[in-house]
Parts: structure tokens; C-alpha cells; sequence
């Protein structure tokens, strides 16, 4: 296992577009997490999974944002209708289930709307 | 809501110098973790402090955990090129296993 893997590295999509980003975390850690990150700024918590259930979902994510894992192992986060606004890196990270964990980030998928 | 904040957001110090960032949280946290991105990377994490007044020490780095566990810091000792990067502190909301982080402090060092 060689820590939490994230496809694609980058993306460059038209606005309006839809896009779908992949997750594939440590393989025995239960906890999954979406964040999303812009220049300049820390980590912004987007949602996040306890095995294949979503445990809770930033109020600041509007209705175009979806995330599942079905199996509890692998997961995916869908933006519809893309906007500029959505440029950013989306970073997924994976901890074992419990509080006091350090989390493993991926390398992110870096997301660019044109 | 709850908030981590750093300062400073920037620090520049030449190679030898010392270099400390603060991390204030609006409650008070269970743990506080810190993590260190470098230019084009994602963040690593560096240390985990749980209990009140803890002290922790990697090698030129010490992170300390206030009395009341809402405020932290880390202090490099003798910077070198390779500590370039942002450093975040973080702490978990609640009793859930989300981390906030704070918006980082960017070191730079010039050699």
C-alpha cells in the first residue's frame, strides 16, 4: 500500500462541464475525507465518510457537489455544472477510525474551469 | 463556528534563524495536529499533542499545546532550506473526527 492515491493530477474543463475526481484511500483506514484547497489558503473541509457512510457534508457545498463510496473503499466526488469559481485543488485524505488520528493526504487533483 | 488561526500568514528569516508560528483556536480542542506542506505539494502530518501543556520535540522542531488546549505553536530551531514551506495547525471539530485547519503560516529561508 502506497498511501492514498488521487486520478486525475490535474483537470482543465469548460465551464458548465461536469467532472468526477478519484479517491483510492490507505486500505485499512475506515475514514475518508474531501477538502478543497486555493492559494494561499488551509485545507477547506468539503465532506467525509466512515466506511461507505457519509457522516457530513459542509454547509458550504451547494446541491452541484456529490461525493459517494459504495464499498466503503474507493471514492468519488462529482462537481456538475462546473464554475470558475471551482478552481481550486481537491485534496482527499484517509485516517483510521478514530478522533486522534493524523490524517494521510493524496496528492490532489488540481481542478482548473476555463 | 469554530476557527484555527495562525499567525503570521508569512515569515522570511535567513538559514540559521529561528522561526515560531501560533495557532489559536476559538474552543477548546480535544487535540491539536500540524501538518507541513511544501511549494507544490500536499500537507504532511507532522505531530499529534493531546494533552494540556504538552511539549513534543523532532529534532530542530518543538510543538507545545497551551494550558487551556486552544493555542499551540511551533518553534524551529536553526532553520535550513529544506523547512521552506507552509506549516498548518488543525484541530477536530467536536467529537467528530473532522479536522479545521488554520490558513497556514508560508516560511521562507534564504540561504
Amino acid at each position: 500500500d502506497t498511501g492514498v492515491s488521487q486520478d486525475p493530477r490535474h483537470k482543465i474543463t469548460k465551464r458548465g462541464q461536469n467532472v468526477t475526481f478519484r479517491c483510492d484511500p490507505i486500505s485499512e483506514h475506515n475514514r475518508l475525507y474531501w477538502y478543497r484547497q486555493t492559494l494561499g489558503q488551509g485545507p477547506e473541509f468539503l465532506t467525509y465518510f466512515q466506511n461507505e457512510a457519509q457522516l457530513e457534508k459542509s454547509r458550504l457545498l451547494s446541491d452541484r457537489f456529490s461525493a459517494e463510496r459504495p464499498k466503503g473503499s474507493f471514492s468519488t466526488l462529482e462537481i456538475q455544472r462546473t464554475e470558475q469559481g471551482d478552481s481550486a485543488m481537491y485534496l482527499c485524505a484517509s485516517s483510521q477510525d478514530l478522533v486522534n488520528y493524523g490524517y494521510t493526504f493524496g496528492s490532489g487533483t488540481r481542478l482548473t474551469v476555463v | 463556528g469554530q476557527q484555527v488561526m495562525q499567525i503570521p500568514q508569512y515569515q522570511h528569516v535567513q538559514e540559521g534563524e529561528d522561526f515560531t508560528t501560533y495557532c489559536n483556536s476559538s474552543t477548546t480542542l480535544s487535540n491539536i495536529q500540524w501538518y507541513k506542506q511544501r511549494p507544490g505539494g500536499h500537507p504532511v502530518f507532522l505531530i499529534q499533542l493531546v494533552k494540556s501543556g504538552e511539549v513534543k520535540k523532532q529534532k530542530r522542531l518543538t510543538f507545545q499545546f497551551g494550558e487551556a488546549k486552544k493555542n499551540s505553536s511551533l518553534h524551529i530551531t536553526a532553520t535550513q532550506t529544506t523547512d521552506v514551506g507552509t506549516y498548518f495547525c488543525a484541530g477536530p471539530r467536536s467529537n467528530t473526527g473532522k479536522l479545521i485547519f488554520g490558513q497556514g503560516t508560508t516560511l521562507q529561508v534564504k540561504p
